[in-house]
């Protein structure tokens, strides 16, 4: 048990589904992340959420929408997906204030697969 | 910008022989800090070291150590005394220090797989 949790584990969607991922941390963090994790390619920041406040959205599809209505929890709310879209997708938390010798705590992850 | 490079894809190694693992950065950051996460074929990311850029002393984690060369810009992981459990794969990370660049960057990874 790592401190954030994801849910769920596995998904399988088809292209016209909306589904939500969840991300919850009990750390005392306040800044969360959505990463994309696709085969062969390094890891993909999507989102940046800190003090419950998007700070960045790096080109990231509008089919991909992240709620933070609270600093423990995150959401990623999928509709109209592609193929392309399965991966791996990462949610991590890090305290505030920040500084560059604090890493982030990583959830296990929900593997994607958009058929 | 900032930039991690592991030249690695893969690495074979025997049980109980040490490996190290190639990391090197680019960054214009004076100061910036250098992770290792270990990553299994469950997805979790684990946190496995931490060295900072002006830590003068090489990072040191029970079996895992980081060989620091801040001149050529290198942060090798080094697992001693490789185990069964120490395969699956190996990312680099970093953080720099100033506003705007202190996302933490990833490289491609290195698949390592220990062999009984």
């Amino acid at each position: 048990e790592t401190g954030v949790t994801q849910t769920p584990r596995h998904l399988v969607m088809g292209m016209t589904n909306k589904k939500s991922l969840k991300c919850e941390q009990h750390l005392g963090h306040n800044a969360m992340y959505w990463y994309k994790q696709s085969a062969k390619k390094p890891l993909e920041l999507m989102f940046v959420y800190s003090l419950e406040e998007r700070v960045e959205n790096n080109s990231v599809p509008s089919r991909f929408s992240p709620e933070c209505p609270n600093s423990s929890h995150l959401f990623l709310h999928l509709h109209t997906l592609q193929p392309e879209d399965s991966a791996l997708y990462l949610c991590a938390s890090s305290r505030k204030p920040d500084s560059f010798n604090y890493g982030y705590t990583f959830g296990s992850g929900t593997r994607l697969t958009v058929v | 910008a900032q930039k991690i490079t592991q030249t690695q894809p893969g690495m074979f190694v025997q049980e109980k022989e040490a490996v190290t693992l190639d990391c090197t950065y680019d960054t214009s950051d004076q100061s910036y800090g250098l992770f290792w996460y270990k990553q299994p074929s469950s997805g979790e990311m684990i946190f496995l070291i931490y060295q900072g850029s002006y830590d003068e002393q090489n990072a040191t984690e029970g079996r895992y150590s980081l060989n620091f060369q801040k001149a050529r810009k290198s942060a090798n992981l080094v697992i001693s005394a490789s185990q069964l459990g120490d395969s699956a794969m190996y990312f680099c990370a970093m953080r720099g220090s100033f506003q705007g660049a202190q996302k933490l960057v990833f490289g491609q990874g290195t698949r390592l797989t220990i062999n009984p």
